[in-house]
């Protein structure tokens, strides 16, 4: 139990173009997701927290209009980075809540390793 | 600011060993403490999860807390080779707050 997805696992794009990554909860209803970043060597980096329903909060730093949080349903959210630079290669991870006995535990996704050329 | 602290490593352990990884945090009001294995390149997987003081026991992981001393510690009994990986410390605070506050990580070398 406890699978999350991510789509895609890999994406190559050019700079100026937007990158849509998906992240699904396969057997269990998500409240909460949370996308974070992680660059090589680094610790993961919370971007925003995103509640089924509402608009995702974002950490300081992390420009809203350009990380595009959607979360559409207890099972899927997305994260679109508009525009993206060089600098926005990196390890994007998202990670999914469950309902339940353990609220607190949070399972991750694959991962989406995004590279702007 | 809330902070996770871990030794960044490389822990060094030979085939069969305990290994001891240990993180400290800084609020007080912390309720939820996790590790993560996370392998290179991969993302990181929950291997236990501990909220109240004592020991807790997963076959060969134990993990330890001391909310006193603010401390919580992973120990993996005869350690493998694939048990190699970078561990990842994390802690939630107060009631009603389900972000995660990560340590930068041990990475520990299990040496065949």
């Amino acid at each position: 139990g406890a699978v999350v997805s991510q789509h895609p696992s890999r994406v190559i794009c050019k700079s100026g173009t937007s990158v849509k990554i998906e992240c699904r909860s396969l057997d269990f209803q998500a409240t909460t997701m949370f996308w974070y970043r992680q660059f090589p060597k680094k610790s993961l980096m919370l971007m925003a927290t995103s509640n089924e329903g509402s608009k995702a909060t974002y950490e300081q730093g992390v420009e809203k209009d350009k990380f595009l949080i959607n979360h559409a349903s207890l099972t899927l959210s997305t994260l679109t980075v508009t525009s993206a630079h060089p600098e926005d290669s990196s390890f994007y991870i998202c990670s999914a809540r469950a309902y339940g006995t353990t609220p607190y535990e949070q399972y991750f996704g694959p991962g989406t390793r995004l590279t702007v050329t | 600011q809330k902070e996770v602290e871990q030794n960044s490593g490389p822990l060094s352990v030979p085939e069969g060993a305990i290994a001891s990884l240990n993180c400290t945090y800084s609020d007080r009001g912390s309720q939820s403490f996790f590790w993560y294995r996370q392998y290179s390149g991969k993302s990181p997987e929950l291997i236990m999860s501990i909220y109240s003081n004592g020991d807790k026991e997963d076959g060969r992981f134990t993990a330890q807390l001391n909310k006193a001393s603010q401390y919580v510690s992973l120990l993996i009994r005869d350690s493998q080779p694939s048990d190699s990986a970078t561990y990842l410390c994390a802690v939630t605070s107060g009631a009603g707050s389900y972000q995660l506050t990560f340590g930068k990580g041990t990475k520990l070398s299990v040496i065949p």
